[in-house]
């Protein structure tokens, strides 16, 4: 079993729409947690970053964390067609070092 | 800020071959990690260096493959005696010391024929 869950999609939604991103973990030491997007052969973004337990927002995105339950979400609002991507979550026990992601949910946000 | 820069983009090679890859940071940059992926997968974990020090390195990691980071600026990453199970894109990233953010670079495409 993997370290970090992801549900594959792939994740089709009309333009407008809210979409929700989710994965889960079995690692307790896990501390910092993290949101990529990335496009069809280039090399991940960071989105969101959060440390420990808690809600973030970030414009259009929101990411929370719920340690107690080893889940994480991402929320995209008002989705946009450029927003159709692959979204990965990641996750270290430590400020720097080794970070485990999740394999990805492919979204597409259709005009 | 001129991003992270690898090479080459692109890369085929018969089994067997030696192939190596660099990474150049962006300026100012101390960490620098590698990491593997392959399709519908996610990164897998190399190697980290803060300046030239190695300091994590995956079990992944089989003897076949080494990385360096001599002056703790530009790194490489070797990969000896290619195997099919190797073809992948070789993904760097850098990060400054006591920020969060890490920028990847665009990726090295390895076909191993």
């Amino acid at each position: 079993q993997k370290e970090v869950e992801q549900d594959p999609g792939p994740l089709s939604v009309p333009e407008g729409a809210i979409v929700s991103l989710n994965c889960t973990y079995s690692n307790s030491a896990f501390q910092y947690f993290m949101w990529y997007r990335q496009y069809s052969r280039k090399g991940p973004e960071l989105l969101m970053y959060t440390y420990s337990s808690g809600n973030k927002e970030d414009g259009r995105f929101t990411a929370q964390v719920d340690k107690s339950s080893k889940y994480i979400s991402l929320f995209i609002r008002d989705s946009q067609p450029s927003d159709s991507a692959t979204y990965l979550c990641a996750m270290s026990a430590s400020h720097a070092g080794k970070s485990t992601f999740g394999d990805g949910t492919t979204l597409t946000v259709k005009p | 800020d001129t991003g992270v820069s690898q090479n080459p983009r692109h890369k085929i090679t018969k089994r067997g071959q030696n192939v190596t890859f660099r990474c150049d940071p962006i300026s100012e940059h101390n960490r620098l990690y590698w990491y593997r992926q392959t399709l519908g997968q996610g990164p897998e974990f190399l190697t980290y260096f803060q300046n030239e020090a190695q300091l994590e390195k995956s079990r992944l990691l089989s003897d076949r493959f080494s990385a360096e980071r001599p002056k703790g600026s530009f790194s490489t990453l070797e990969i000896q005696r290619t195997e099919q199970g190797d073809s992948a894109m070789y993904l760097c990233a850098s990060s400054k010391e006591g920020y969060n953010t890490i920028y990847f670079g665009e990726g090295s495409w390895l076909t191993v024929v």
